[in-house]
């Protein structure tokens, strides 16, 4: 079955970066490419950016433009999001979401979250 | 990209029907097909529940429904149950591959 299994929850000071991975199992990882989604606490859904497995290619919302990276391994089928110059705004839990693929662009699978707190 | 707009919160008594709007411009909701909508449970990540404006993925009940007419989309749930209640996100895609969220609905059964 599907699983995308997320890393451990994070802590991290204003201006440091932080790098969130995603391990995908029970299916091509190449085949599905994976988005980025984080939650503040008590706010909705905020879309980061994603990535082409195949491909490598990315695409991210103007709103992390320049500070947001996202990368995968296909050889480990993980896909990363690191995030840089971290603010305390930055405090939410992160997903990984892949795309169900085909013409169907939802996210069907998600991870089940990291949560990344800015402190100092 | 301002997030799509939704209203804040929709309650329904057991069995009843209620709808939950999402509304964008005709760059997003209403110039494509790719409206999904996500039920989250406290503490829980988003499951999909409708796709493509109106396709609902297996498993999911048919209670849940989805439409579309000019830049607003709908989820409908019909007989709502007590397990409906959680908050509930549309999504579109935007040109140029990015997408956008909508502002999320908090879904109470009275």
């Amino acid at each position: 079955q599907v699983q995308l299994v997320q890393s451990g929850a994070e802590v991290k000071k204003p201006g440091a970066s932080v790098k969130v991975s995603c391990k995908a199992s029970g299916y091509t990882f190449t085949s599905h490419a994976m988005h980025w989604v984080r939650q503040a606490p008590g706010q909705r859904l905020e879309w980061m950016g994603w990535i082409n497995i195949d491909n490598g290619d990315t695409k991210y919302s103007q709103r992390f433009q320049g500070r947001v990276t996202i990368t995968r391994d296909t050889s480990a089928s993980i896909a990363y999001m690191e995030l840089s110059s971290l603010r305390s705004e930055d405090t939410a839990v992160y997903y990984c979401a892949r795309v169900a693929g085909g013409a169907n662009r939802s996210f069907d699978f998600w991870g089940q979250g990291t949560l990344v707190t800015v402190s100092s | 990209q301002s997030a799509l707009t939704q209203p804040a919160s929709v309650s329904g008594s057991p069995g009843q029907s209620i709808t939950i709007s999402c509304t964008g411009t005709s760059s997003d909701v209403g110039g494509y097909n790719y409206v999904s909508w996500y039920q989250q449970h406290p503490g829980k990540a988003p499951q999909l529940m409708i796709f493509d404006v109106t396709n609902r993925p297996s498993g999911v009940s048919n209670r849940f429904s989805g439409s579309k007419s000019g830049n607003t989309a709908s989820l409908t749930i019909s007989g709502l149950q007590a397990e409906d209640e959680a908050d509930y996100y549309c999504t579109s895609y935007i040109s140029g591959s990015t997408y956008v969220f909508g502002t999320g609905t908090k879904v109470t059964v009275l």
